[in-house]
């Protein structure tokens, strides 16, 4: 059973970079046929996606972020990170890893979540 | 890219049928075969409930369907069960190689 865990700072300062890490455990994400992806949810709103990555490092990103998005693989500790530069309080959110197998187009697999507040 | 359009909310009474609404366009919705739904309890993670328009993953009751009509993709729930109360968000691949969600709709059981 594929679990996902989020990781990283709850409290990010103004024009800072938010990092964040998803922890896979149950597969290896080295043996590729998925893509890893984030997707964040504003307080009380709906879901947004933010982009995913391939175990080969192929990236594709929200095009309203892609600006300050980078997503990357660490395959030797399976997990792979978001960072998001010069948030705002705009950015405070719960920030969501997820999975998408290569072929489909839903998330089948979660982690539980992570709140992340902008604010000085 | 802009969020696909559902009600913001909609109730109905245990044992009924309800349906949510999901409108795109032909660049989402209307383009691909990839729509899914998920449903969300508070304070949990999203869970896949319907992926593919009309398939549900292993384990999704069968009281859950999907279906679509042009830009507009739709979920229906059947005999209403207290426990299906929650957030439900649809989702479609778009032409620009990306994911879009919908703004959620809000099921109470009466």
């Amino acid at each position: 059973q594929v679990q996902l865990q989020e990781s990283g700072p709850g409290l990010v300062k103004p024009s800072q970079t938010l990092s964040l890490t998803c922890t896979v455990s149950g597969g290896s994400i080295s043996s590729g046929g998925y893509y890893w992806s984030w997707i964040r949810q504003h307080p009380g709103k709906g879901l947004e996606w933010i982009g995913y990555i391939y175990y080969s490092g192929s990236t594709y990103y929200n095009p309203s972020l892609k600006s300050r998005v980078t997503i990357s693989v660490d395959t030797s500790k399976n997990q792979f990170s978001l960072k998001l530069s010069s948030v705002t309080a705009a950015d405070t959110a719960v920030y969501y890893c997820a999975r998408r197998e290569d072929g489909e187009l839903h998330f089948d697999y979660w982690g539980q979540g992570t709140l992340v507040t902008v604010s000085s | 890219q802009s969020a696909l359009t559902q009600p913001a909310s909609v109730s109905g009474s245990p044992g009924q049928s309800i349906t949510i609404s999901c409108t795109g366009t032909s660049s989402d919705v209307g383009g691909y075969n990839y729509v899914s739904w998920y449903q969300q309890h508070p304070g949990k993670a999203p869970k896949l409930m319907i992926y593919d328009v009309s398939k549900r993953p292993s384990g999704v009751s069968n009281r859950f369907s999907g279906s679509k009509s042009g830009n507009t993709a739709s979920l229906t729930i059947s005999g209403l069960q207290a426990e299906d109360e929650a957030d439900y968000y649809c989702s479609s691949y778009t032409s620009s190689s990306t994911v879009v969600f919908g703004g959620g709709t809000k099921l109470t059981v009466l």
